[in-house]
């Protein structure tokens, strides 16, 4: 199985900070590489799919980049709506794993 | 609208068995893949079964092949988790996910239901 790693496990950042979490598998999963969003209580939300394709309805400060091993989901100016835990989540090769999750946190 | 709502959840003693359930809605269930994830109390997603948009191939996570079967009924569009020689680590929220048809993404998700393995 191909094994997820995000970096870091959680952060403490300010509104309007530029944030970006790192994920890195544990082969090369070309672009087959998504993103979530989970907040406290809810069932995780798709932020990112294919590596760089924003879902519907995500807002444009939301990007993300790399291809082979790693792979980044950065936030351009974090809103207070943004604090969560972040899970990447490789569809190269079943069975699909995620990362295990970064949590971004009020500073 | 699409929808999935899970049901079936509770809490089971070890060794018990355990059905779950996903019905959706605003589309249909035999064109797409779909899978259960879950969520162990504060921690993270855990891929644990899926099946192909025709059906044919089914696929487990290590943790739970051989006591956990995915299956579906397309007449009516729901998704089952049936689960036996249920663990305490099999404590968790599962979540069924619907793939979009392009890749393994999942575009959308239930809101879950609980399971409690505890004697």
């Amino acid at each position: 199985d191909i094994q997820m790693t995000q970096t870091p496990s959680s952060l403490s950042a300010f509104v309007g900070d530029r944030v970006t979490i790192t994920c890195r598998a544990s082969q090369r999963i070309s672009t087959y590489l998504n993103w979530y969003q989970q907040k406290p209580g809810k069932a995780p939300n798709l932020l990112i799919y294919a590596t760089s394709s924003l879902q519907s309805g995500v807002p444009s400060r939301f990007s993300g980049s790399g291809s082979g091993t790693d792979f980044t989901l950065t936030i351009s100016s974090l809103q207070p709506e943004d604090f969560a835990t972040y899970y990447c989540q490789q569809s190269y090769s079943n069975p699909w794993t995620f990362g295990q999750g970064t949590k971004v946190e009020m500073k | 609208e699409v929808r999935l709502l899970e049901s079936g959840g509770g809490l089971i003693q070890p060794g018990g068995s355990l059905r779950l359930s996903c019905a959706v809605s605003g589309f249909t269930l035999s064109s797409y893949a779909m899978s259960w994830v879950r969520q162990a109390p504060g921690k993270g997603l855990e891929w644990i079964s899926g099946i192909s948009g025709s059906g044919d191939s089914t696929y487990y996570a290590d943790s739970v092949k051989g006591r956990f079967t995915i299956s579906r009924d397309k007449s009516k569009n729901t998704l089952y988790l049936q689960m036996k020689s249920l663990r305490v680590e099999d404590t968790a929220l599962y979540y069924c996910a619907k793939e979009h048809f392009s890749g393994g993404w999942y575009d959308y998700w239930g809101q879950g239901t609980l399971v409690t393995v505890s004697s």
